[in-house]
């Protein structure tokens, strides 16, 4: 098992264009969370999967993020009309069924850098 | 306030010392308390999670929860350059929902 893979690492976009990033958990994992980490700061929540359901969404996220999970395996973030505020580290976690709801793995991370 | 505050640092210690690492919360509702490690430019490393009080040790980390207090610690014993990074706590559970909740992490340095 290769861990949790995010695609692409890095990203540099123009201000009001559209992004997406994908997430492939661990197989078999079925909680998938996104977070964004600046600068200096730690992770902040953005969403939880719980399969292909999306349970819980910050309040961080605007109408402009949206994020799926179709079949229940991999999932992409979305970000429409990008904003400078949107750079940052977007990471994405999985960890399995049984067991503590903690994020027990974490992927590398997109780079998103908006100019 | 924050609802978890962690001393960004930077640490500094020399190799072998023992290290001590800190956070305070506010939310008594929170259950999972966990602390990760993260190298530059990378994802943050489950190091270990603790539920509840009490302590937990693995290998030269030890991790400690007071919940009557709202204070939570990480210990390195014998700290190697390769423990160099920035320490992160989270914590989790209760009323919070889903969510986990991240302080801003603490830089460590160790020194050869």
């Amino acid at each position: 098992d290769t861990g949790v893979s995010q695609d692409p690492r890095h990203k540099i976009t123009k201000r009001g264009q559209n992004v997406t990033f994908r997430c492939d958990p661990i197989s078999e994992h079925n909680r998938l969370y996104w977070y964004r980490q600046t600068l200096g700061q730690g992770p902040e929540f953005l969403t939880y999967f719980q399969n292909e359901a999306q349970l819980e969404k910050s309040r961080l996220l605007s109408d402009r993020f949206s994020a799926e999970r179709p079949k229940g395996s991999f999932s992409t973030l979305e970000i429409q009309r990008t904003e400078q505020g949107d750079s940052a580290m977007y990471l994405c976690a999985s960890s399995a069924d049984t067991g503590p709801r903690i994020e027990a793995f974490f992927g590398q991370g997109t780079r998103l850098t908006v100019v | 306030q924050k609802e978890v505050e962690q001393d960004p640092g930077p640490l500094s210690v020399p190799e072998g010392a023992i290290v001590s690492l800190n956070c305070t919360y506010s939310n008594s509702a929170f259950q999972y308390f966990m602390w990760y490690r993260q190298y530059s430019r990378k994802g943050p490393e489950l190091l270990m999670y603790t539920y509840s009080s009490g302590n937990k040790e693995d290998g030269r980390f030890t991790a400690q929860v007071d919940k009557s207090s709202k204070y939570i610690s990480l210990f390195i014993r014998d700290s190697q350059p390769s423990d160099s990074a920035t320490y992160l706590c989270a914590m989790s559970g209760g009323t919070g929902g889903f969510k986990t909740i991240f302080g801003a992490g603490t830089r460590l340095f160790v020194k050869a």
